[in-house]
């Protein structure tokens, strides 16, 4: 059964810093991965889709790295601004789960201006 | 980006009633959609997946009776929570997918459940 794990919970940095969510997962063999953004009592954002197939995606100030044999990912986020405070969820599409995403519990991020 | 409609955003209703909850696609038609529930501060655990014209696969531990799922057209799936009971209290949110080739998933903003 796929497991996905986010560290650090939550993370508070100041307006500007560069920084790193981690997530990782325990079966390798996925189709994707997918990296969202949550704002409280909101629905879910797509900002990052990884095929397994490939070793990272970029948007704008975001990377999303993928390595697959270790089963872990990264969202590297650029010159952190206060509106990117939000939860982020790593979601991972298994071979042997269908059309089933399997989310990680978040990591709550607060920019302080 | 395509957009999923998700209403209503906030309901509070007494036990014992029924409570419906529409998830739309907007400019897509949306083969496959999945209904989620998420507690306060906890990831999101899906209830159930449903294609448009067939009957819905519900995950272990979900009762069908409770959460009825229809997803009558290629646009619109419902969820209907029976007789609600105050644990049933939590955030639900609806996500789609069109086709099988297209692999995000576009979700509604939520809606949250109150049961007094």
């Amino acid at each position: 059964k796929q497991e996905v794990t986010q560290i650090p919970a939550a993370l508070s940095v100041p307006e500007g810093e560069n920084l790193v969510l981690n997530c990782s997962f325990t079966d390798s063999a996925i189709y994707n991965l997918q990296w969202f953004r949550q704002d409280p009592g909101k629905g879910l954002t797509s900002l990052l889709l990884i095929q397994s197939s490939q070793r990272e995606q970029t948007s704008g100030r975001l990377n999303a790295s993928l390595d697959k044999s270790s089963g872990r990912s990264t969202l590297y986020i650029a010159a952190s601004q206060p509106g990117d405070s939000a939860t982020y969820l790593c979601a991972v599409r298994s071979e042997t789960s269908g059309s089933r995403l399997t989310f990680g519990e978040g990591t709550q991020l607060t920019v302080n201006p | 980006g395509a957009v999923v409609s998700q209403h209503p955003s906030r309901v509070i209703c007494k036990s014992g009633t029924s409570v419906k909850i529409e998830c739309r696609s907007l400019d897509f038609q949306a083969t496959t959609m999945f209904w989620y529930r998420q507690f306060p501060k906890q990831s999101l655990m899906l209830m159930a997946t449903s294609n448009e014209g067939s009957k819905a696969t519900y995950e272990q531990g979900v009762e069908k009776d409770k959460f009825l799922i229809n997803h009558a057209s290629l646009t619109l799936s419902t969820l209907t929570v029976t007789s609600a009971h105050p644990e049933d209290s939590s955030f639900y949110i609806c996500s789609a997918r069109e086709g099988q080739l297209h692999e995000k998933l576009f979700f509604g903003s939520g809606t949250q459940l109150s049961v007094l």
